[in-house]
């Protein structure tokens, strides 16, 4: 099946700092989507972006389907962006397969 | 738009008892909702999809006769873990797939139900 890959792992940023985190995936898809999952586990839909760059407040993402990658870019962070933050992506049946997430730390 | 509930939030049972958990979409239509289970520290791994009037479809290793799924309606499907035990503590999530739009194939994610079986 198809494999998803995210990086880094832990990140760790001072109050008001950018970051950048990636999504490689091993095949085509025709979905991939960003979430944020909060201390109380609920998942937060971030972007549906299985092409192109979409932007939101400070939050952008951009995926080059073709490369098989997606980026996620967090701009100026604030301690409420902490939590645990999965990219999933999807083939022809709907379902979703995630990656191991990244955990974002956000210091003040 | 495309909020989905779960109830109930938080379940202790005792080993040996039957869960139900109900997942909804509040605000829109979904023929097909997911079923997700995430240990701790862990990321989300899909056990079932559910299409509406029809039997689910499990993932390989996820035993059908001990998580029955129901999707009985456009907006309700539930899942019941039968004769629960200590290793089917976990929190489970589901999702459901909106059916039109520029965005045809995303999902939105309920709360989650924490399951603890004593």
């Amino acid at each position: 099946g198809i494999q998803v890959e995210q990086s880094p792992p832990d990140l760790i940023l001072q109050e008001g700092a950018n970051s950048t985190l990636r999504c490689n995936f091993s095949d085509s898809v025709n979905n991939l989507q960003w979430f944020h999952q909060n201390p109380w586990g609920q998942l937060i839909n971030l972007f549906y972006i299985p092409s192109g760059t979409k932007q939101n407040g400070r939050l952008s993402a951009t995926t080059v389907a073709t490369e098989r990658y997606s980026l996620l870019y967090i701009s100026s962070s604030q301690t409420t962006d902490s939590g645990v933050y999965f990219c999933a992506v999807g083939q022809y049946g709907n379902k979703l397969v995630f990656g191991a997430g990244t955990i974002l730390r956000v210091k003040s | 738009g495309a909020v989905v509930s779960q109830h109930p939030s938080r379940v202790i049972c005792k080993s040996g008892t039957s869960v139900k958990i109900e997942c909804r979409s509040l605000d829109f239509q979904a023929t097909t909702m997911f079923w997700y289970r995430q240990f701790p520290k862990q990321s989300l791994m899909l056990m079932a999809t559910s299409n509406e009037g029809s039997k689910a479809t499990y993932e390989q290793g996820v035993e059908k006769d001990k998580f029955l799924i129901n999707h009985a309606s456009l907006t309700l499907s539930t899942l019941t873990v039968t004769s629960a035990h200590p290793e089917d503590s976990s929190f489970y999530i589901c999702s459901a797939k909106t059916s039109g739009g520029s965005s045809y194939n995303e999902q939105f994610f309920g709360p989650g139900t924490r399951l603890t079986v004593l």
